[in-house]
């Protein structure tokens, strides 16, 4: 999608390995987010970042931590990899026309934890 | 409660039919309203947005129907078409805040 990369798009893992996800904006915006969605709960956010080096916990944090070092690049590290966190993850930022609530993702990045 | 209830989980629409997703909330400090559209292997994209001042929104053939004291609101989707097949998340913004809640997503089949 123009504006985010996220990659790996897809990764196998074991449990208790680190894994490490990528968010590329091209947008320079200060906010960035990032989603989990499974079945039957939606989106929820884990970790959002309001700048560099700025950052703050979401609905379901727990296992999960993120850096921003530089503003088009926002990183989600699963320390130690558990099956629970087998899921699709999303990096987004907001859409650019201001009103809140309006995010435009990337197109997921897919995690097995076997 | 910062919870937002999605309803149904699937629905199953004839060609041309309307399609009607339900969300309702509880907590008054929802301030916006949007609703996403995701395509299989594809991120979620905004569909169409209200504001809780406002009772009804249409962009073609979507329509936001919001019910303030109720604290519900909907999406219909007027002679639905095949194209339209996708899940469907309504989400509430928190005033002042950062946070975006999404209901659990309703999964739309459009049968020709």
């Amino acid at each position: 999608d123009a504006g985010i990369t996220q990659s790996p798009r897809h990764k196998v893992t074991e449990t208790g390995t680190p894994v490490t996800l990528r968010c590329h904006q091209t947008e320079n915006h200060r906010y960035m987010y990032w989603y989990r969605q499974d079945p039957g709960h939606g989106l929820r956010l884990i970790h959002y970042s309001y700048g560099v080096k700025d950052t703050d916990k979401g609905e379901v944090s727990d296992g999960y931590s993120v850096s921003r070092s530089k503003t088009e690049d926002f990183l989600l590290t699963l320390e130690s990899a558990t099956s629970s966190q087998t899921s699709v993850y999303f990096c987004a930022i907001p859409s650019g026309e201001g009103n809140p609530g309006e995010l435009f993702f990337g197109e997921g990045s897919r995690l097995t934890v076997l | 409660q910062q919870q937002v209830k999605q309803s149904p989980q699937s629905l199953i629409v004839q060609k041309g039919g309307i399609s009607i997703i339900n969300c309702a909330y509880e907590n008054t400090a929802f301030d916006y309203f949007p609703w996403y559209q995701q395509f299989p292997g594809k991120g979620p994209a905004l569909l169409i947005a209200i504001r809780p001042d406002v009772s009804e929104k249409k962009e073609g053939r979507f329509t936001i129907s919001f019910n303030k004291s109720a604290k519900q609101f909907s999406l219909h989707i007027m002679d639905s078409q095949p194209g339209d097949s996708a899940t469907y998340f309504c989400a509430a913004s928190i005033r002042n805040t950062d946070k975006l809640i999404f209901g659990t997503g309703t999964r739309l089949q459009v049968f020709p």
